[in-house]
């Protein structure tokens, strides 16, 4: 199964918004709306911001935002703030009880 | 509080084995599935082993499967890794985390780093 592809780094100032793709099949994300969105800090473990293609857990400012068309996903983050610098890494379902994570993201906050 | 804490990673050497711990506090442990993760240095994530709450259930990374073993006690609250037949290219920081739905994990540990290296 190979990792779902995800630009390698993306930027915005603060206030603006960013956008990150993730793109796979239809063996994972285009066939299942279980798609999911992590932030990871340096040296910090993974944070769920996203899961279900769109939904947020509590405490996940809204600023961040989740969409999918067909095998792509998307996470916005909107009125970027520097503690959003981050790596940004999306998984989906695959079937067979297989998970498929993303190559990551960079953001950057200029 | 909710917490989980991995224990037990080490420098190993080719061949070697390791057996990864992960306790769990403030949730339902054994309701939940649970799953290990793992991270090579600068690298992304990968599903290694998870479990079903009842541990009937278990599912493994294809490049692991036959050496890593994963096993739980719900009376103790505690998730474990067995890791056997150590590769160079097992390196990496192990997480354990809690699965909420399909591909999403909602508490994750700390991590506990495993080196094989002669």
């Amino acid at each position: 199964q190979s990792a779902l592809t995800q630009p390698p780094s993306a930027s915005g100032s603060p206030g603006q918004s960013v956008t990150i793709s993730c793109t796979g099949t239809s063996g994972d994300v285009g066939g299942y709306n279980y798609v999911s969105w992590y932030q990871q800090h340096p040296g910090k473990a993974p944070r769920l911001m996203i899961y279900e293609v769109s939904k947020r857990p509590s405490g996940v400012p809204n600023r961040f935002s989740g969409s999918k068309s067909g095998d792509t996903a998307s996470l916005t983050v909107s009125g970027l703030q520097t503690e959003d610098e981050a790596d940004y890494y999306c998984a989906s379902y695959a079937g067979n009880n297989f998970d498929v994570f993303g190559t990551g993201t960079k953001v950057t906050v200029l | 509080e909710v917490q989980l804490v991995e224990s037990g990673g080490g420098l190993v050497q080719p061949g070697g084995s390791l057996r990864l711990s992960c306790a769990a506090t403030g949730f339902a442990f054994s309701n939940s599935w649970m799953t290990w993760f793992r991270q090579p240095p600068g690298k992304g994530l990968d599903r290694v082993a998870n479990i079903k709450h009842d541990g009937s259930e278990k599912y493994y990374l294809d490049s692991v499967k036959g050496r890593f073993t994963v096993s739980r006690d719900n009376t103790m609250n505690s998730l474990y890794l067995q890791l056997n037949s150590l590769r160079a290219e097992d390196t990496a920081l192990y997480y354990c985390a809690r699965g909420l739905t399909a591909a999403a994990f909602d508490i994750w540990g700390q991590g506990t780093m495993v080196t094989v290296s002669s």
